[in-house]
């Protein structure tokens, strides 16, 4: 079975730049997350969605930051304009149902 | 908002030693999740625990939710040099899929 994956893998932009991930999740997985994880912290939820639908976007800033699951599939998540505070990675993330969830190898995003 | 107390934050260890790490909150989890994080890749799940005072095993790791729901433990037994890396647990509040993460215990093995 195919894992959740993400690309691109790096990306190096310069501040108030735009940015875009993309992320396709374990087939049939309805559930999708976005997280951010900043260097030596655990992961941080952005954004869930239940299929196309948004569960939960509290934590996601969205002065800057948008998602979007338009076909209830693929995914992905975009930074406009990009802040120096935003250098991180971006783990994609996907679960069957209210269970364990599965991460991607993540986006590692320098901005300068 | 939610947290996890995770600990240790760093363990250095010689090659064959047996590993503790736990995480404890002040809010009930009704699913506990152990992570393991190598450079450079996403979060590995390890083990899954649904159930109050589940024990669960998988190869040399152990894992147990505790009673008061509030609590998880991860053993590693005679550690190996692929063990190293970052533990992160995770906790599920009930009725939420929402994770929240420990900050992670990074091990380190001295071969």
């Amino acid at each position: 079975e195919a894992g959740v994956a993400q690309s691109p893998r790096y990306k190096i932009i310069e501040k108030r730049q735009s940015v875009a991930f993309w992320c396709n999740p374990i087939s049939g997985h309805a559930t999708l997350y976005w997280y951010q994880q900043i260097l030596g912290q655990g992961p941080k939820l952005l954004i869930q969605f239940q299929n196309n639908g948004v569960v939960d976007d509290s934590q996601l800033p969205k002065d800057r930051f948008s998602a979007e699951r338009l076909k209830g599939v693929d995914s992905t998540l975009k930074i406009q304009p990009a802040k120096l505070e935003d250098s991180a990675v971006y783990l994609c993330a996907s679960s069957l149902d209210m269970g364990a969830q599965y991460f991607g190898p993540g986006t590692r995003l320098l901005v300068l | 908002g939610q947290q996890l107390n995770q600990s240790p934050q760093s363990m250095f260890i010689q090659e064959g030693e047996d590993v503790s790490m736990n995480c404890t909150s002040s809010s009930i989890f009704n699913t506990w999740l152990w992570y393991k994080q190598d450079p450079g890749e996403g979060p590995v799940l390890l083990i899954a625990l649904y159930k109050a005072g589940e024990l669960t095993s998988n190869g040399r790791l152990t894992a147990q939710f505790g009673i008061t729901r509030k609590d998880s433990f991860l053993n590693i037994s005679a550690s190996i040099p692929s063990d190293v890396g970052i533990y992160f647990c995770a906790g599920q509040l009930l009725g939420a899929q929402k994770l929240v993460f420990g900050q992670g215990t990074r091990l380190t093995i001295n071969p």
